[in-house]
């Protein structure tokens, strides 16, 4: 069973509508992550955290925000969705320490924007 | 530039043949790490395996195993005897060093693989 767990997994609404995505892990993990997956599969990182306070954009150029007020909630958020948001949104966590590490995945939220 | 390439975008074979998902990486760093991971069906992206750029030894796991070639940048996986259950998306990955900490994990586009009964 999953750690990492997002809601909502499905989300449909109209343009200009502000959405937040919730992201929550329970297994005490410094690094977080957000990567939107497009219909082609294909996932790209659009932010990432180091910790409490710590935020970064990623390769993806995004006009989604997030923030990290606790170490176990990385939120994202977008201030007016358009249709070109629609898309596969994964949160990741993994631990903070020298040498790669594994990324444990939530389930992942689908937002449709019509 | 550090890139993740898989060719193959969408695999058919029958259940019980032997499957290879190809991988191949560009990086200038000379420590990095690659990595699978599975997402089936239900959306959640699935860990398999992580390796290291100094231990070019093959694994196995069960019916999967793990071709690592330093020398041809690629980082192949075979399922042997595939299953129904097999069929996924699965993504090969690049983690290159940011400072000293290899955070960022950069994912090929990856491959579809259906398993016909």
């Amino acid at each position: 069973e999953a750690d990492i767990y997002q809601t909502p997994r499905y989300l449909v609404i109209g343009t200009g509508k502000k959405i937040t995505l919730e992201c929550s892990q329970t297994m005490g993990h410094d690094k977080m992550y957000w990567y939107q997956q497009d219909p082609g599969m294909e996932l790209h990182l659009i932010h990432y955290s180091y910790g409490v306070n710590s935020t970064e954009k990623g390769d993806l150029s995004s006009e989604s925000t997030v923030s990290r007020i606790r170490t176990e909630h990385f939120p994202l958020t977008l201030e007016s969705a358009r249709p070109s948001h629609t898309s596969q949104y994964l949160c990741a966590s993994s631990v903070h320490s020298p040498g790669a590490n594994v990324l444990t995945f939530g389930a992942g939220s689908r937002l449709t924007v019509l | 530039a550090q890139k993740v390439t898989q060719a193959q975008t969408e695999i058919s074979v029958v259940e019980k043949e032997d499957v290879t998902l190809d991988c191949v990486y560009e990086t200038r760093d000379t420590t990095y790490y690659l990595f699978w991971y599975k997402q089936p069906p239900s959306g959640e992206l699935v860990f398999l395996i992580r390796r290291n750029s100094f231990d070019e030894q093959n694994e196995i796991s069960g019916r999967y195993s793990w071709n690592f070639q330093k020398s041809t940048s690629s980082f192949n996986f075979t399922i042997t005897a595939s299953q129904v259950v097999d069929s996924a998306v699965y993504f090969c990955a690049l983690s290159e060093a940011l400072g000293t900490s290899y955070d960022k994990v950069i994912f090929g586009p990856g491959t579809s693989l259906s398993v016909i009964p």
